[in-house]
């Protein structure tokens, strides 16, 4: 089976502007989690995606926000772009989500300038 | 609240050594998931174990051993004759039934030096 792909996985912009990132979960895979890595704050939890409906979220701002399509492929979008953005933005797929072991994808490393 | 502490912030061996990464963990829930992800400067998470809270039997796989011990809330790793091909951020997360998502430590940079 194909891994979790992303697309793309290296992007430039600045500040003010609005990003829109894409994750493919393996197939089968119903549950969509994205997750944001920076060298302060480390891996934290954005939000979950089952079945084109957002089940958990984090802490982040309104700023963030994803949706999910029918088969199952996500999207993140961040908007008015701010410095602290820049982070390495990680996809994760499983079955049903919950407590099941999540497998990431290589990741979309965003740049704010 | 759900937490993990990997209290080693990097560790540095040389080739052959064994290597032991510290977890520990805090959670008020009784069903639970502890994982260990490896993190290459590649920057994709590549699962490695899962054990669950009423598992306690450790497990060797290969070079890679766990130890998982309930009474002190930790889920340690080890890596036995370490491999330059080792090197990478190694995280430890759990997820519980009230969270239903993974919380990762700040990880262990392990650097395999030939």
């Amino acid at each position: 089976k194909a891994g979790v792909t992303q697309t793309p996985r290296y992007l430039i912009k600045t500040r003010g502007q609005q990003v829109t990132l894409s994750c493919s979960p393996i197939s089968g895979h119903r549950s969509v989690s994205w997750y944001q890595q920076t060298p302060g704050q480390g891996l934290q939890f954005l939000f979950e995606y089952f079945s084109e409906t957002q089940r958990n979220k984090g802490n982040f701002p309104g700023r963030f926000s994803g949706r999910q399509f029918s088969n199952s492929r996500s999207e993140m979008n961040v908007s008015t772009l701010e410095l602290g953005d820049s982070a390495l933005y990680l996809c994760a797929s499983s079955s049903r989500g919950g407590l099941e072991t999540q497998y990431f994808g290589p990741g979309t490393r965003l740049l704010v300038l | 609240a759900q937490k993990v502490t990997q209290a080693q912030t990097e560790i540095s061996v040389v080739e052959k050594e064994d290597v032991t990464l510290d977890c520990v963990y805090e959670t008020r829930d009784t069903t639970y998931y502890l994982f260990w992800y490896k993190q290459p400067p590649s920057g994709e998470l590549v699962f490695l174990i899962r054990r669950n809270s009423f598992d306690e039997q450790n497990e060797i796989s290969g070079r890679y051993s766990w130890n998982f011990q309930k009474s002190t809330s930790s889920f340690n790793f080890t890596i036995t004759a370490s491999q330059v091909v080792d090197s990478a951020v190694y995280f430890c997360a759990l997820n519980s039934r009230g969270y239903s998502t993974l919380t990762f430590g700040k990880g262990t940079m392990l650097l395999v030096s030939p």
